[in-house]
């Protein structure tokens, strides 16, 4: 069975404080990774998108990586701005359509 | 500006009734999604449609049913023959079902009371 696994589920940081979120996942014919970033009460914002092992894409403080089993989302000198829910999805060959599986989501906090 | 609104932003039904969410989309997309999202929950996709007059059930459509008569709207109805509608709805869009970036709406957030 396809699966998308995030962790840890929360997160507690300084600001300053650099970490790594982890998304690993167990699918067949993965075709894409998608991280978005989601605040309280509102919808998901896209962040990147991955396609294959070894690519990196980054914007302001994040950075993602993908390797073939897992992808990580790195914040380097996070600030408070930067603490909401991070979602990782991916893109599988499906029976009739190509389907998205979402992850639970990491909550990030990061502290003043 | 381009992009998808969702309509109400909070939604309160009375146990038996039907309720209608709304979504709009600008973006020229021909995919369109709707998911639920509970907390402690990864997003759940309830039904989406490639093309106008054609949609697929998701993994958890029992007790909702859509319509997709325009190619920028596609609404979604909350039955009374769903258990536990009180949730978090997301509708999303992108070009082609599965293949690349959905963009999501603001959200409607349903309670049943």
């Amino acid at each position: 069975e396809d699966q998308v696994t995030q962790s840890p589920e929360a997160l507690r940081l300084q600001e300053g404080e650099s970490s790594s979120l982890n998304c690993s996942y167990t699918v067949s014919g993965l075709r894409g990774l998608f991280w978005y970033r989601q605040d309280p009460g509102k919808g998901p914002e896209f962040l990147f998108t991955l396609y294959s092992a070894g690519e990196e894409k980054e914007k302001e403080r994040l950075k993602a990586t993908l390797t073939k089993k897992e992808s990580f989302l790195h914040i380097t000198a996070p600030k408070p701005e930067d603490s909401a829910t991070y979602l990782c999805a991916v893109q599988v060959t499906g029976d009739r359509d190509d389907k998205i599986i979402f992850g639970k989501g990491t909550r990030l906090h990061i502290l003043p | 500006d381009g992009g998808i609104t969702q309509s109400p932003k909070y939604l309160f039904r009375k146990e038996g009734q039907n309720v209608t969410l709304s979504c709009e989309q600008n973006l020229n997309h021909d995919a369109m999604y709707w998911y639920r999202q509970d907390p402690g929950q990864g997003l759940r996709l309830i039904y989406y449609s490639q093309i106008v007059n054609d949609f697929q059930k998701g993994d958890i459509a029992e007790g909702y049913s859509v319509s997709r008569e325009k190619k920028e709207s596609f609404p979604l109805t909350v039955t009374s023959a769903q258990k536990n509608p009180t949730a978090f709805y997301l509708c999303a869009s992108n070009y082609r079902v599965g293949r690349d970036t959905q963009y999501f709406g603001p959200g409607t957030r349903l309670t049943v009371l």
